[in-house]
């Protein structure tokens, strides 16, 4: 099976410009999350999705937003870029099965690195 | 909230010498137990898991992991490292009982730096 991929690998991007990045799950994977890492705050859950839904959102402002598409492949975007923006972006799908359980494996996509100037 | 500890930022080890990667978690009920690495540029790639059943779990490339809930530990080990284990680690944890707020949510710890010398 091929893995999750994330496109674009990079990008670089100014400051107040929005930006879109897309994930596509392991095949047949229905729940995508997002993780935000930094040097500094490390790896941050930002939301998590599955069939389309949003079941869970952490704790990021309202400028960074997502969706899923009946195909399983999610898009997050960040409108209005600070600074502060500039880091590796990972998305991860899992089978999203019954909680608690192997179905709740996270595999991770090689991430895109986004530059705020 | 649940929170995972790696207390060692950077390790640094002879190759062919043993490995032992710390983890602490906490949380209130019994968790499910993830090792990641991730090496310079790339994404995580999961080393193990653990879920419930032996507390003794075997991974990829050799790491095996042991879960003490008396210690809340979860600390990663390998018997002889490679100069290809040069990476960062993580360790992550997730609820065992989903739903509401913690729906594919992992919690990761910040994160060892391993430097293998040859």
């Amino acid at each position: 099976k091929a893995g999750v991929t994330q496109t674009p690998r990079y990008l670089i991007k100014t400051r107040g410009q929005q930006v879109t990045l897309s994930c596509s799950p392991i095949s047949g994977h229905r729940s995508v999350s997002w993780y935000q890492q930094t040097p500094g705050q490390g790896l941050q859950f930002l939301f998590e999705y599955f069939s389309e839904t949003q079941r869970n959102k952490g704790n990021f402002p309202g400028r960074f937003s997502g969706r899923q598409f009946s195909n399983s492949r999610s898009e997050m975007n960040v409108s209005t870029l600070e600074l502060g923006d500039s880091a590796l972006y990972l998305c991860a799908s899992s089978p999203g099965g019954t909680s608690g359980t192997s179905t709740d494996t996270q595999y991770f996509g090689p991430g895109t690195r986004l530059t705020v100037l | 909230a649940q929170s995972v500890t790696q207390p060692d930022i950077h390790i640094t080890v002879s190759e062919g010498a043993s490995l032992e990667l710390r983890c602490n978690y906490s949380y209130g009920a019994t968790p499910y137990l993830f090792w990641y690495v991730q090496s310079p540029g790339q994404g995580l790639q999961l080393l193990l898991k653990y879920f419930s059943g032996d507390t003794l779990v075997q991974g990829i490339k050799g790491f095996e992991a042991e879960f003490k809930r008396s210690q809340s530990s979860f600390n990663l080990r390998k018997p002889s490292v490679h100069w290809s284990d040069a990476a960062e680690y993580f360790c992550a944890v997730g609820p065992s009982n989903a739903g509401g707020t913690s729906y594919g949510k992992l919690t990761f710890g910040q994160g060892t730096i391993l430097t293998v010398h040859p």
